[in-house]
């Protein structure tokens, strides 16, 4: 595809469920971050993939969170037990180099809702 | 810790009006800085980038500076018009650290009135 793209684009979910979002990158970008945007806070980092290995989790805000990539591809990010404070839109962006020049392209975003 | 922030919240202009957006962050040790624009249920679109090294980008009707020494970078958008209603996110990349994660502002949203 021209872009990355995300899935789905809109969750609704009851609190305690576990929600499953899905992430494609631009074919070739080795680098891919996960961010999240919620009201009053901003868009904060979460984690950020080179190839399949996650060198920087550190922004996963508790242990009810996960991502995973394979084939150096899609990603996909987990939440366990969904809580009503994790209500926001989660972004992917994908970039083809590490590079002090890197441009990172962003996803439409998967907007969640936790009743 | 890097802060990033953005001055006005909002803005509303009328159209044909040049507009300047404010970013200030805290630390200057970064690569890069980065303006976007996010449009209702999208996501963020690249305007401009400025290399530290650089004082200034321009696109178009965009204008971007960098004064990094005093942590400060502007936007100027010459000639408004209403397709420029949207908001409007700055974001610095860190020098160090394993990522060359975005830290972002809160963002500027900006209404052009016809």
């Amino acid at each position: 595809g021209a872009g990355v793209s995300q899935s789905p684009s809109n969750k609704v979910t009851e609190k305690g469920k576990d929600v499953e979002l899905r992430c494609d990158p631009i074919s070739g970008h080795t680098a891919l971050y996960w961010y999240r945007q919620s009201l009053g806070q901003g868009l904060e980092f979460l984690i950020y993939f080179q190839g399949n290995s996650a060198p920087d989790k550190s922004g996963l805000p508790s242990d009810r969170f996960s991502a995973e990539r394979t084939g150096g591809s899609v990603s996909t990010l987990t939440i366990q037990r969904t809580q009503q404070e994790d209500s926001a839109v989660y972004l992917c962006a994908s970039s083809w180099a590490s590079g002090i020049r890197e441009t990172q392209y962003f996803g439409p975003g998967t907007r969640l809702l936790v009743l | 810790k890097q802060e990033v922030t953005q001055i006005p919240a909002a803005l509303s202009v009328p159209e044909g009006e040049n507009l300047v957006l404010n970013c200030s962050f805290t630390d200057s040790a970064i690569y890069n800085l980065q303006w976007f624009r996010q449009d209702p249920g999208k996501g963020l679109t690249s305007l401009l980038l400025i290399q530290s090294s650089q004082r200034e980008q321009t696109s178009g009707r965009l204008n971007a500076s960098l004064d990094k020494s005093s942590g400060r970078s502007t936007l100027y958008i010459a000639a408004s018009q209403p397709g420029d209603s949207a908001t409007y996110l700055c974001a610095v990349r860190r020098k160090g650290g394993a990522t060359n994660k975005l830290i972002f502002g809160t963002g500027t949203l900006l209404a052009v009135q016809p």
